[in-house]
Order: structure tokens, then sequence, then C-alpha cells
């Protein structure tokens, strides 16, 4: 079973910090992504992956950052939080270009 | 830009009982996809579907993509069943999904 894992559930953290959200798959896939989940939008493409080291903007990428240094791992950055990016994160792999497989989610709280 | 929108908003059963999800979208896609997101947060991808029908145990899906619409049946619902079920759609010619507002479903014992 492919499994997706994101580094945390919670996370409470204050207004201006950099904040790391990280996510780890281990079925070598190509593509990956994150996602925010907020209620009544569904959810929607911050950035996504398609290669070590290559990235592409969703459609609400302001805010943020990615790195993906290792194919396994996927970090979103929030480089500078505001009370505006609290929300639930999702993280998800792929062969394909699109998502197939997601973590559970992480909850993230700007105090 | 596409609009991808699903009903009921929410939906309360019996255990027991029959139910039918709806998504409508507003361009032509190549792509649909239903997932259901547990109580917990996990979400699952349930079934790819462009066109036709599908099905998997309790659950099927049909697809019309000349009309735009996806429909998901879930029958003898049981409480595990409960969660927000999404669909997604691919618009011709990107890679890009857009997800609807989902359905929010709660199945009671």
């Amino acid at each position: 079973d492919v499994k997706v894992t994101q580094s945390s559930r919670y996370l409470v953290k204050r207004t201006g910090e950099k904040v790391f959200l990280e996510c780890v798959q281990d079925m070598d896939h190509e593509n990956m992504f994150w996602y925010r989940q907020d209620p009544g939008l569904g959810l929607r493409l911050i950035y996504f992956s398609y290669d070590v080291k290559m990235k592409e903007k969703g459609d609400i990428p302001e805010g943020y950052s990615v790195s993906r240094e290792k194919k396994e791992r996927f970090s979103l950055i929030l480089e500078s939080a505001s009370t505006n990016q609290t929300s639930m994160y999702l993280c998800a792999s792929s062969p394909t270009p699109l998502p197939q497989h997601f973590g559970d989610g992480t909850r993230l709280s700007i105090l | 830009g596409i609009q991808v929108e699903q009903s009921p908003p929410d939906l309360i059963l019996q255990e027991g009982a029959n139910s039918t999800l709806r998504c409508n979208f507003s361009d032509s896609v190549n792509n649909l996809q239903w997932f259901h997101q547990n109580p917990w947060g996990q979400l699952i991808n349930l079934f790819y579907i462009p066109s036709g029908t599908k099905q998997n145990g309790r659950l099927s899906a049909t697809t019309v993509a000349t009309e735009r619409y996806s429909l998901l049946y879930i029958s003898s619902s049981q409480t595990t069943d409960s969660g927000v079920y999404f669909c997604a759609v691919v618009i011709s010619g990107t890679y890009k999904y857009i997800f609807g507002t989902g359905t929010r479903l709660k199945v009671l014992a």
C-alpha cells in the first residue's frame, strides 16, 4: 500500500513565524502535491512538483513556497505565517500528474 | 473558470438506506474522480470515472460527460460511510483537478 506521511496532525504557530510542513511518500512517485482545505471551498491546490527540484504554482501559491530536494519528500513552507493561513493542509503523491494518494492532513492553527 | 457543484451539501441517513450524490460541472472534462474523506480527515480515492459506470461493492458511479454530470450511489449505507464526498474534475487540456465543495454524509446507527 502507498503511504503518504505528513509530519504533524495538529500544529499551532504564531503569526510571523516561518512554518514547515513535511510530507514523505514511499512509492517513488514523481508527482507530489500540496492542497489546503477550507469549509465551503473544497480542496485548493497550492503547489505541485513533478520531479526533484521542479515545482509549479497551483491556484493559491501566495504566501507559500515549497522544496523538493529528494524524490520522496515535499515540504510546504509558510514564509511568515498569518491567521488567514489557518487551515487543513493535505499532501498527495501520484505516479500521474493527478493526485491519487493523500496523507492524513495537518490541521494548522495560526494564532 | 469551471464550476463544480455538488448536491446535496448535507445528507443524513439511517443505516441501511440508499443515497445518490450528484456532481455537476460546467465545462468539458477529461477526467473525473470521486473521493471520500472520513471523519478523521483521510481522503480516499473511490473511483476514476471520466465516463460510463463503475461499481465497487456497495458503491457505484456513473458519469455522463456529454451532459456534464456524475452520480455516486451508495447502497445499504453503513456508519463507516460517514464523511465528506468530493468529486474532482480535470478540464480538458489541463492537468489540474478542480474539486467540488463536497457532500457531507452522516449515517446514523
